[in-house]
């Protein structure tokens, strides 16, 4: 199993451009979400699925969109860059808490570092 | 809402010291509480949870417990390594159905030889 993935590893963007980025999992995990990472903040939720068609708003969502067409794949779109979305941007995926196994694990892919210029 | 405070770092520890990173926590529910763990150029990985009151989680020699009277869940290791540098971060769910995790802000540790 890859796990989770994410594409791409790294990109550049000038102010105003759009961009996508694609997470995949092979968990069959129903729950997905985006962070991102900046320094001394730790992550910060910006959007979450909670199934296939299902999204949801997260703690720093403005400017950001998401899609979730397929179960195992979760899209972040920036349709308009700022310098602000500079981060490193982390997908996760998990199972539902349940009665058996308590709450689900979340299980990160490697990051994407965006700079915007 | 929700928030997660861990304590200011970075922490330098030479090899075989004693561990401390302090977290705490506020929640209006009953949360659930992770550490997780962050190596250089990698995603974060689950290190150890804890579910209730006085559990303990534990992994890798790691430790931590979930103690709501002073609503903390401070991570504990009796002999580091070199290997363990990396960034750590405490984390809650706030009893949430859908597993969404506020994060502390992550604290460096880095173990000389």
């Amino acid at each position: 199993n890859a796990g989770v993935t994410q594409t791409p590893k790294f990109r550049v963007l000038k102010t105003g451009q759009s961009m996508t980025l694609l997470c995949a999992q092979d968990m069959n995990h129903e729950y997905m979400y985006w962070y991102r990472q900046d320094p001394g903040m730790g992550l910060r939720l910006i959007h979450y699925s909670v199934g296939e068609g299902t999204t949801a708003k997260g703690e720093v969502p403005d400017g950001y969109n998401v899609s979730r067409l397929k179960k195992q794949n979760f899209l972040l779109g920036l349709e308009s860059a700022a310098p602000s979305q500079t981060s490193v941007y982390f997908c996760a995926s998990s199972y539902p808490r349940n009665v058996e196994r308590g709450p689900g694990t979340q299980y990160f892919g490697p990051g994407t570092r965006l700079l915007v210029l | 809402g929700d928030s997660v405070t861990q304590m200011e770092g970075p922490v330098t520890l030479s090899e075989e010291a004693f561990l401390t990173i302090n977290c705490t926590y506020t929640a209006t529910g009953y949360p659930s509480l992770f550490w997780y763990v962050q190596y250089p150029g990698e995603g974060l990985q689950l290190l150890l949870k804890a579910t209730k009151a006085d559990d303990k989680g534990s992994n890798k020699g790691f430790e931590a417990t979930y103690r709501k009277e002073t609503t903390s869940f401070h991570l504990e290791k009796g002999s580091v390594q070199v290997s363990d540098s990396a960034v750590y971060f405490c984390a809650s769910d706030g009893g949430t159905s859908y597993g969404k995790l506020t994060f502390g802000q992550g604290t460096i540790l880095t173990v000389h030889p």
